[in-house]
């Protein structure tokens, strides 16, 4: 069974320090990661995903995640938090396609950040 | 495009009752599926769909679903308990066959309480 562990329940920064979100994960396989986050009273929104090719990947916001196999992890970066980067972060996996399994994705508990002025 | 829509925005119900979560897409997805939220937990998979006409359990007992089309799919709380008090989201994506690899779409959310 895949799992998604986000060890850190709440990250403060100071607005203009890089800001750095934990995952790491547990699948069979190549592991297909995603990052989603959620502002407050609004939906998940996808901001980047890994699936095969360059360990770095660049998404939405400028954010950017690297994915480290022998450390099973998918850390989210961003060089200059701002204020409005303030939400709820989820990262994901699913494992590779597996007819079977759809499209299904397992996440992990979420990470509030807190972007202080 | 409206993405993904649900109703009711918030609902309260009483132990015992039943209701039914709407949730709508308008981007073609063949695959759609309920996840609930709460604190600490993440997002937990409750029901999926990979076209219309199928349906698959994630969670066994409490909800039941139907999809007739590719728009729609309602979830359903048989006889809700107060441990069904969630947040409930309902995701599309392209299924997949057609377009590997992509990520699910999110509605706004129900928040839903029951007492």
């Amino acid at each position: 069974a895949q799992s998604v562990a986000q060890p850190e329940d709440q990250v403060n920064v100071a607005e203009g320090n890089p800001l750095t979100v934990k995952c790491t994960y547990s699948v069979s396989g190549n592991p297909y990661l995603f990052w989603y986050v959620q502002y407050p009273n609004r939906g998940l929104q996808f901001l980047l995903k890994y699936i095969t090719g360059d360990n770095l990947v660049k998404g939405s916001y400028g954010f950017e995640a690297e994915f480290n196999k022998s450390q099973t992890s998918f850390h989210l970066k961003k060089p200059s938090a701002l204020v409005s980067d303030s939400a709820l972060y989820f990262c994901a996996v699913r494992p590779p396609f597996v007819k079977a399994a759809g499209n299904k994705l397992t996440f992990g508990g979420g990470t509030r950040v807190l972007v202080k002025p | 495009n409206a993405g993904v829509t649900q109703t009711p925005k918030f609902h309260i119900l009483k132990t015992g009752q039943s209701m039914t979560l709407q949730c709508a897409q308008d981007m073609n997805h063949g695959y759609m599926s309920w996840y609930r939220q709460d604190p600490g937990m993440g997002l937990r998979l409750i029901y999926y769909s990979a076209a219309a006409g199928t349906t698959d359990k994630e969670v066994p007992n409490g909800y039941n679903v139907s999809r007739l089309n590719t728009e729609d799919f309602p979830l359903r709380l048989v006889s809700a308990a107060p441990s069904q008090t969630s947040v409930y989201l309902c995701a599309s994506s392209y299924p997949e066959q057609g377009r590997v690899r992509n990520e699910q779409f999110f509605g706004p959310g129900t928040r839903l309480t029951v007492l």
